[in-house]
């Protein structure tokens, strides 16, 4: 069963950078799936962010389009998510997931990203 | 962009009651592209139905999913402790590829 693990800064000041890395382990990321970001702000709902194949190929959530860059490492099995220009706003609970396609079957358990100065 | 409307907002049930969630598309969705999740404070969200019916691997056949037109309903047969949480719905479709419901707490009354 493949497993999903993130990492990255908790704090990031506003107008910079927030830069995460999900690491796939159990399996291939040059499988059939597509790897994903989705968000959670402080109580509220989910959000996705993006998706990447292992050939580089991706799609985003038009709303973030023009911040967001994911990126594919197959030499490490990994994945990451740029995020530029932050606020407040984009202060969330950040998983990566698998789809399968059109559903999440498996998600990392989420690492919380603080916009802060 | 396709939305996803749950409702209710809140749940509050007993063990052993049936619950009965709900999720609307304001466009058609194919039965294929709808997927309900739970969540519970702290962890990350679990795959429960895909396909709008199917059970995920591990799932309890407590728990089923149904659709009718635009109209999408996640039933738990008899409610355990460990089902009280968050449930959410989404969806695969137009830009945005991927969008969820605002989310129905099922509390424990």
């Amino acid at each position: 069963q493949v497993q999903l693990q993130e990492s990255g800064p908790g704090l990031v000041k506003p107008s910079g950078t927030l830069s995460l890395t999900c690491a796939v382990s159990g399996g291939s990321i040059s499988s059939t799936n597509w790897w994903s970001w989705v968000r959670q702000p402080p109580g509220t709902g989910l959000e996705w962010i993006g998706e990447i194949y292992h050939s580089g190929s991706t799609n985003y959530n038009p709303s973030l389009k023009s911040r967001v860059t994911i990126s594919v490492d197959k030499s490490k099995n990994q994945f990451s998510l740029k995020l530029n220009s932050v606020t407040a706003a984009d202060t969330a609970v950040y998983y990566c997931a698998t789809n399968v396609p059109y559903y999440m079957d498996v998600w990392g358990k989420g690492t919380t990203v603080t916009v802060s100065s | 962009e396709i939305v996803l409307t749950q409702s209710p907002g809140t749940l509050s049930l007993s063990p052993g009651e049936r619950a009965t969630l709900s999720c609307r598309a304001s466009q058609s969705v194919s039965s294929s592209y709808l997927a309900w999740y739970q969540q519970k404070p702290g962890q990350a969200p679990r795959l429960l139905i895909y396909g709008a019916s199917s059970r995920a691997t591990g799932i309890p056949d407590r728990f089923s999913g149904s659709a009718s037109g635009t109209d999408f309903t996640l039933t738990i047969s008899r409610l355990e402790p460990e089902d009280f949480a968050m449930y959410y719905c989404q969806q695969y479709g137009p830009s945005p590829l991927y969008t969820f419901g605002q989310g129905t707490k099922l509390e424990i009354k």
